[in-house]
């Protein structure tokens, strides 16, 4: 997908803490979005993802939010552990696949 | 659940030479695979869209005749850097989408080229 080559933004957070990560989107049309993680060195790992019909959907420890008025993607995540420091992606799809568009990504740090 | 496997996973190869990556979906059919670029720090640049059988759809700025991409199979796509030159070093990631778990697209590892 696009996305904007930028220097990611850094949230930290004390453990123990609730973490809330942000995302704006862009496409009207897109209909499904996900949270992707991210480790140093690694390929992006599916966290979890919502479509356009709902705006609330909970995993484990995670949550996210999905505001269609505004256009805003949220990703919570609950009692974060030092294993959650990583970089984290909203991605808005149509699901006819033929757009993926990346956010640019926040670097969440957990102080111990 | 649905894997993604990339390889190599690390490469360096000399400046002029083409080096190869290749994009497995291990348990499900990709109808579409994607590939990316990404620099350290910085978020995913998508490079190109394949669906199987069809050419790729290249974003702009993303030289086709550089990178090649085929995408032969359900299971398998290939993106072969040519002439690779310095500049060419990055993390390269492909990911992949079919019909498996509602739609989700997977991730590969990455392949971390390095161009001497």
């Amino acid at each position: 997908g696009e996305s904007v080559g930028l220097h990611l933004p850094t949230l930290s957070v004390q453990e123990g803490d609730n973490s809330i990560i942000n995302c704006a989107y862009s496409n009207s049309a897109s209909d499904y979005f996900i949270w992707y993680k991210q480790e140093s060195g690694k390929g992006p790992q599916f966290i979890i993802d919502i479509r356009s019909n709902m705006d609330k959907r909970q995993g484990q420890r995670v949550t996210v939010l999905l505001n269609k008025t505004v256009k805003h993607l949220s990703l919570q995540i609950a009692a974060t552990q030092p294993g959650d420091s990583a970089v984290y992606f909203c991605a808005e799809i149509r699901t006819s696949y033929d757009k993926v568009i990346f956010g640019p990504g926040t670097s969440l740090s957990v102080i111990p | 659940g649905a894997v993604v496997s990339q390889h190599p996973s690390w490469v360096i190869c000399k400046s002029g030479t083409s080096v190869k990556i290749e994009c497995r979906s291990l348990d499900f059919q990709a109808t579409t695979m994607f590939w990316y670029r990404q620099f350290p720090k910085q978020s995913l640049m998508l490079m190109a869209t394949s669906n199987e059988g069809s050419k790729a759809t290249y974003e702009q700025g993303v030289e086709k005749d550089k990178f090649l991409i085929n995408h032969a199979s359900l299971t398998l796509s290939t993106l072969t850097v040519t002439s690779a030159h310095p500049e060419d070093s990055s993390f390269y990631i492909c990911s992949a989408a079919g019909h498996f778990s509602g739609n989700t697209i997977y991730f590969g590892e990455g392949s971390w080229l390095t161009v001497v």
